[in-house]
């Protein structure tokens, strides 16, 4: 069975670092990209970056390029969202999603849920 | 890369059909027979439904279709159950291994 587990909430304060994870099982996980994908309170999904694990090829949305780092580590079959210096505008639920082949996400985790305030 | 254009919200009874459109451009939608429609319900993952344009992954029921026509994907959803209600995003393939979702549809069911 496909599986992909996220890391549980976190509260952290403006200025902190942060770096989230998103551990796949029950398939090869170095031939299928992982993506990010950010949904803020009450609003819709948006496309943040997705890495082929194979490889570590890293692609980024316009929005999101250098806002965010977009990792995995083959060897635990784990990818990661990282942040250096988080906003409260980075307030939001981040999932992360396989990407079958095509360009479709068709099986997602759980959900990270990331609260930044001070 | 500006997200694609859905309707906020669609209604309908019981029993009925509703289609909700995504419409973008000539360098996403247009472009690519890539599209695909997730549904989400409140406090969950979203869950694909319709991929590739107008194919559906195994266990999706048939009452959910996909077509497009030009820069405009379009969801059908037919023969309308409670369960359906929920918020629907369509995603389009956008070039250079880039994705763009839709900004969202909210199905209510009468």
């Amino acid at each position: 069975e496909v599986q992909l587990v996220q890391s549980g909430a976190e509260v952290k304060q403006p200025g902190e670092s942060l770096k989230i994870s998103c551990k796949g099982s029950g398939y090869s996980f170095t031939i299928y990209r992982i993506g990010w994908v950010r949904q803020m309170p009450g609003k819709g999904l948006e496309w943040m970056g997705i890495i082929y694990p194979g490889d570590s090829d890293t692609r980024y949305s316009p929005s999101f390029q250098g806002q965010v780092t977009i990792s995995a580590d083959k060897s635990t079959s784990t990818a990661y969202l990282q942040w250096s210096s988080l906003k409260a505008s980075d307030t939001a639920m981040y999932y992360c999603a396989r990407q079958g082949f095509g360009e479709l996400f068709d099986y997602w985790g759980q959900g990270t849920l990331v609260t930044v305030s001070s | 890369q500006s997200a694609l254009t859905q309707p906020p919200s669609a209604s309908g009874s019981p029993g009925q059909s509703v289609t909700i459109s995504c419409t973008g451009t000539s360098s996403d939608v247009g472009a690519y027979n890539s599209v695909s429609w997730y549904q989400q319900h409140p406090g969950k993952a979203p869950k694909l439904m319709i991929y590739e344009v107008s194919k559906r992954p195994s266990g999706v029921p048939d009452r959910f279709s996909g077509s497009k026509s030009g820069n405009t994907a379009s969801l059908t959803v037919s023969g309308l159950q409670a369960e359906d209600e929920a918020d629907y995003y369509c995603s389009s393939y956008a070039g250079s291994n880039s994705l763009v979702f839709g900004g969202g549809t909210k199905l209510t069911v009468l």
